[in-house]
């Protein structure tokens, strides 16, 4: 069965600290891993890895993918109390058809003032 | 930007009964999909369509779950006969072609089963 672990569940930090989100992941056929926030309702997206070793970077936002050891990280420098959110790592593996993403528990990240 | 939207955003309703859950993907995508997330857990996978057939679903998506695309916009789940388990926000999501590509995600209608 396909797995994906995120660490920390959750985190707390002050606003202007830097954070490493962590997701680690186990498929068969891997095609690709994606980061989403989730804030109230919709995820939403912010990476989309398929290559290792290339850093995407958004802003204060960035994200590599490591595809031998099998991980990602996210990470969020200077944060801000709107950076409180959960973010969701979900994997995407080939099979026969539109395949599904299997998602991790996500990590809830507080920013406090 | 284009978004995905989904219809109502709350539901209410008593156990046995059948629901519709409606969505809108982003116009010019080809996939679409439900997922479900229940209250402090993952968001699961439910089902994938494309070219007005289920491609793949998984052991959640059962006899009392179906999936239509009745017309050129509009893209339904329905729920035969809901269960108190049933309690979830659903997620409509569609992506413009298979890869690479993004998952879009509608902000959700939480079902709620009395």
């Amino acid at each position: 069965e396909d797995k994906v672990v995120q660490s920390p569940l959750s985190l707390v930090v002050h606003e202007g600290d830097t954070v490493t989100l962590n997701c680690s992941y186990e498929v068969t056929n891997f095609r690709s891993l994606l980061w989403y926030k989730q804030e109230k309702k919709a995820p939403t997206f912010l990476f989309m890895l398929t290559s290792s070793g290339i850093e995407k970077k958004s802003g204060r936002l960035s994200s590599i993918l490591d595809k031998k050891e099998l991980f990602s990280i996210l990470n969020i420098t200077a944060t801000q109390t709107g950076d409180s959110a959960i973010y969701l790592c979900a994997v995407e593996a080939e099979g026969g058809g539109a395949d599904g993403l299997t998602f991790g528990k996500g990590t809830h990240l507080i920013i406090q003032p | 930007e284009p978004e995905v939207t989904q219809t109502p955003s709350h539901q209410v309703t008593q156990m046995g009964q059948e629901v519709i859950l409606r969505c809108v993907p982003i116009s010019n995508h080809l996939y679409f999909y439900w997922y479900r997330q229940i209250l402090g857990q993952k968001v699961e996978f439910l089902v994938s369509f494309y070219n007005n057939e289920i491609s793949e679903k998984s052991e959640i998506f059962d006899d009392q779950f179906s999936v239509e695309r009745p017309d050129g916009s509009n893209f339904t789940l329905k729920i035969r006969s809901t269960k108190l388990e049933d309690s979830a926000m659903y997620f409509c999501a569609s992506k413009r072609v298979l890869v690479p590509s993004p998952l879009h995600f509608g902000n959700g209608t939480r079902l709620t089963v009395t």
